[in-house]
């Protein structure tokens, strides 16, 4: 039963045009999302996040957009560059029960974003 | 450290041995996390360890698996008989406190330890 899902496998941009990167939920007790990018070999690393109360986030290149209705979320990158090819993780958390510190993770997209 | 740090990265077992994974989460932070990451899936939470509080070990798949962590600091992750459905990539994550994942207390990953069982 997954509750944070990421439809795309994969995506793949040209350099200097916008990615967009989707994730549903079904778990209506969430109420943070993050987006956590990883490199091969590495760790996630954390990108960006929205509260519930939101609905868009931007620091820099990276957007974030929350539907609440829909269970949506997405990630822009403007532009996207070469640097920014690697696998995008969608993550929930709410505070059901008091426990807002578990993460629920999609499967991911692979970006790559091309010369 | 200035990172959270993970060891074996690499660990090839064969099935029925028992495995050790090690963390070592940025000094200060209080609250540890063990993650795996199976062939294309999603991480998965498996526990969790606040300050003195007992740990959250609702995401252990097993009773094969268990998790200390000693000192409030280094984390060990253990798995008994190891089955080649354990093969995955664990993860460890630190965090400054377990409440409220934002701003500065986002979690920080180790590279994780791949572990392949034959």
């Amino acid at each position: 039963d997954q509750q944070v899902k990421q439809n795309s496998p994969s995506l793949s941009v040209q350099e200097g045009r916008i990615s967009i990167l989707n994730c549903d939920y079904t778990n209506s007790m969430f109420d943070y999302f993050l987006w956590y990018k990883k490199y091969p070999a590495e760790g996630p690393t954390f990108l960006i996040s929205i509260s519930s109360i939101k609905d868009k986030n931007e620091d820099g290149r990276f957007t974030v957009f929350l539907n609440k209705s829909a269970k949506h979320l997405s990630l822009h990158i403007v532009p996207s560059q070469p640097g920014d090819s690697a696998v995008y993780f969608c993550a929930a958390s709410g505070k059901s029960g008091g426990s807002n510190y578990k993460l629920t993770f999609g499967k991911g997209t692979l970006l790559t974003v091309n010369p | 450290g200035a990172g959270v740090s993970q060891s074996p990265s690499n660990k090839v077992t064969e099935k029925g041995k028992d495995v050790e994974l090690r963390c070592d989460p940025i000094s200060g932070h209080t609250a540890l996390y063990w993650y795996r990451q199976s062939l294309g899936q999603g991480l998965e939470f498996l526990i969790y360890f606040q300050g003195n509080s007992a740990p959250d070990k609702s995401g252990l798949p097993s009773d094969r698996f268990s998790a200390e962590r000693t000192g409030g600091s280094v984390s060990t992750l253990t798995i008994q008989r190891t089955q080649q459905e354990d093969s995955a990539v664990y993860l460890c994550a630190s965090s400054l406190t377990g409440n409220n994942l934002s701003g500065a207390n986002v979690l920080t990953f180790g590279a994780g330890s791949r572990l392949t069982v034959l």
